[in-house]
């Protein structure tokens, strides 16, 4: 069945501190894709990333990370220097590439992140 | 580019009655799909739209819940009877094309259901 895992429900950080939300996955597809979407406040759900099961190198945009470890079925996400702007819930999804039509987006539970100033 | 748009933003009503929300995708976007995002959880697909038939509605509740897409551009997603349950938020996401977990799905700003 298909999973995902968000363990961290909240998260407290002061202004410049470095934060990593974690996302674990259960899926029996080999192939796949993963998504982090922030949701701030006004309630819009914006795409960060997107990952394909067959790339696990790290990725970098600005103060944002990815680590993608097939091993332990985790898809973390980091925000260095983080910001009050970056205060949001961020949803971790899966999406199986089955080859049909259907390519709905599994979420995790969320992780609430708020930055302090 | 315009955004997915969805009205109303905000709508309260009793336990029984009927409500319907709207939805437009990004102009050229052939798949739409709606979710319901409970307070404290992920969104979860109700329906998903591919120009204008169904793709995938295995987690709409048929008996209460009905959704539309005439002309494979705006879709309508109605509730009747709303059961309390049903509060929520209900966002509406279009993306290119189905058939591909690839693409990236769009959302717009929901709409926040209130059931009394």
């Amino acid at each position: 069945a298909q999973k995902v895992t968000q363990a961290q429900t909240e998260i407290s950080v002061v202004e410049k501190e470095d934060v990593t939300l974690d996302c674990v996955y259960e899926t029996r597809d080999t192939t796949y894709y993963l998504f982090w979407y922030k949701q701030p406040p006004s309630g819009e759900l914006v795409f960060l990333i997107r990952r394909n099961s067959f790339d696990e190198q790290n990725e970098i945009s600005g103060r944002y990370s990815w680590n993608f470890q097939k091993s332990t079925s985790s898809f973390n996400f980091t925000i260095t220097a983080s910001q009050v702007v970056d205060s949001a819930v961020y949803f971790c999804a899966l999406s199986e590439a089955r080859g049909g039509a259907t390519n709905k987006l599994i979420f995790g539970t969320g992780t609430l992140l708020a930055v302090q100033p | 580019e315009a955004g997915v748009a969805q009205s109303p933003r905000y709508k309260i009503i009793e336990k029984r009655q009927s409500v319907a929300f709207w939805c437009n995708p990004i102009s050229g976007h052939a798949t739409l799909y709606w979710y319901q995002q409970i307070l404290g959880q992920g969104p979860k697909l109700l329906i998903q739209f591919q120009n204008n038939g169904v793709v995938d509605d295995s987690q709409l509740p048929k008996d209460r819940f009905s959704a539309e897409r005439l002309k494979g551009v705006d879709s309508t997603l109605k509730i009747q009877p709303a059961k309390l349950e049903d509060s929520a938020v209900y966002l509406c996401a279009s993306s290119l094309r189905g058939g591909s977990s690839y693409n990236e799905q769009f959302f717009g700003p929901g709409t926040r259901l209130t059931v009394l």
